[in-house]
């Protein structure tokens, strides 16, 4: 079974607008970590957010924020205002305390920002 | 500023040819791994090493191995070399297992013909 799922393989918004990308994730332990990971056109990865399960808090960072929700096991990123600099591919990371050493993975989500 | 290194960034090879993927990293990290990014299947981990001399294997292991005779190299081998093993590999550091963020090499496209 996915662990991380991120059912939007792809989205289109024209520049300005809010975006929201989803991720829901399946878990038995009750320390875990989140992840989300850019992908621009240009091939790397980078990283953006880590969140534990201990924290409920959303956060915010510029134009971008982040909605954990352990009720119903989601990770989910907002991008407001979006533009054109935010087409990517993005993941959607999980890792268990107790199995360690793994990071879990999503298909990630491409977004297209049309300017 | 060099973080994690790869080389080559591009490689073909034929059906059976055997190669390797260097990796370096220059942030002391304990924690390496290598990924391969197919289409539609994210990343998904191959081996990963914890410490110098400590490998293990993660989901898609098979046709690869892997070696950590250091702390800053994690060198990924194919031995021989199948068309179902092209796509993009990157390698990772971390500096904690589980906790820390993985910083990424910039990735290495095989082709395997």
């Amino acid at each position: 079974a996915q662990k991380v799922t991120q059912a939007q393989t792809e989205i289109s918004v024209v520049e300005k607008e809010d975006v929201t990308l989803d991720c829901v994730y399946e878990t038995r332990d009750t320390t875990y970590y989140l992840f989300w990971y850019k992908q621009p056109p240009s091939g790397e990865l980078v990283f953006l957010i880590r969140r534990n399960s201990f924290d409920e808090q959303n956060e915010i960072s510029g134009r971008y924020s982040w909605n954990f929700q352990k009720s119903t096991s989601s990770f989910n990123f907002t991008i407001t205002a979006s533009q054109v600099v935010d087409s990517a591919v993005y993941f959607c990371a999980l890792s268990e305390a107790r199995s360690g050493n793994q990071f879990y993975f999503g298909t990630g989500t491409s977004l297209t920002v049309i300017p | 500023n060099a973080g994690v290194t790869q080389t080559p960034k591009f490689q073909v090879l034929k059906t059976g040819q055997s190669m390797t993927l260097q990796c370096a990293q220059d942030m002391n990290h304990e924690y390496m791994s290598w990924y391969r990014q197919d289409p539609g299947m994210g990343l998904r981990l191959i081996h990963y090493s914890v410490g110098a001399g400590i490998t293990d294997q993660g989901e898609v292991p098979n046709g690869y191995n892997v070696s950590r005779s250091t702390t800053e190299d994690f060198p990924l081998r194919l031995l021989s070399a199948a068309p179902s093993q092209t796509s993009v590999y990157f390698c990772a550091s971390s500096w904690d297992f589980n906790t820390g963020e993985l910083f990424f090499g910039e990735g290495s496209r095989l082709t395997v013909l």
